[in-house]
């Protein structure tokens, strides 16, 4: 079956730390993105990519950094810049911007 | 930018009918969708509007308004699994059509 998988689900970063989040789709969806997700707030644009070898920042990029080297592919590294990384990251991939989004089932990071 | 504005919560009665609004501010409006999230999980799409009216699927009806910048979910007879968080999410015309995210309606269906 199609569908996107995000690993792991549960994830603990140390002061000073980067850790990287994977996200893989075998949906052959051009368009992947990431969000990240706090209590009593929706969905918010860290990253996203509409193409192999291209991403763009979305809202909230600073701390974060992202490569698309496949088209399957689209892991998020969370690094020691980003000061308040305790959160839901949800990964998503569409066949474009204006089609229905399909998610992953996450992954809640915490700081140790 | 985009002002995205949906109640924060509310509450029903299993099997009664329930809408959740959602008001936007935006210029070039393309579309507007809809998701369910159960706590703790991953958005699943339930609908998209691109013109004005009234879309039904099964239980779920969502309706727009684009000369209000308003759209509203419905749900009729609610169960019990129906509660969770209900985001709104706006597309723009041109460039990406990346979709901006309201914060979401958390709805609770009691007995």
């Amino acid at each position: 079956d199609g569908g996107i998988t995000q690993s792991p689900k549960y994830l603990f970063r140390k002061e000073g730390q980067n850790v990287t989040l994977s996200c893989e789709q075998n949906l052959n969806h051009d368009a992947m993105y990431w969000y990240r997700q706090d209590p009593g707030q929706g969905l918010r644009l860290i990253y996203y990519s509409q193409i192999v070898n291209d991403f763009q920042k979305g809202d909230i990029a600073e701390g974060y950094s992202v490569s698309r080297e496949k088209k399957e592919s689209f892991p998020l590294t969370v690094t020691s810049a980003q000061k308040n990384p305790t959160a839901f990251y949800l990964c998503a991939s569409s066949t474009s911007g204006n089609q229905p989004q399909h998610f992953g089932d996450g992954t809640r990071l915490s700081i140790l | 930018g985009q002002n995205i504005d949906q109640p924060t919560e509310m509450t029903a009665t299993e099997g009664a009918i329930v809408q959740i609004n959602c008001t936007y501010q935006t210029s070039g409006f393309n579309g507007l969708f809809w998701y369910q999230q159960h706590a703790g999980e991953a958005p699943t799409f339930l609908s998209y509007n691109v013109l004005d009216g009234l879309e039904e699927k099964g239980r779920f009806s969502s309706f727009l308004s684009r000369s209000k910048g308003y759209s509203y979910l419905l749900l009729k007879e609610l169960q019990m699994k129906d509660s969770a968080s209900y985001l709104c999410a706006v597309s723009l015309l041109g460039g990406s059509y990346i979709p901006t995210f309201g914060r979401g309606t958390s709805l609770i269906v009691h007995p």
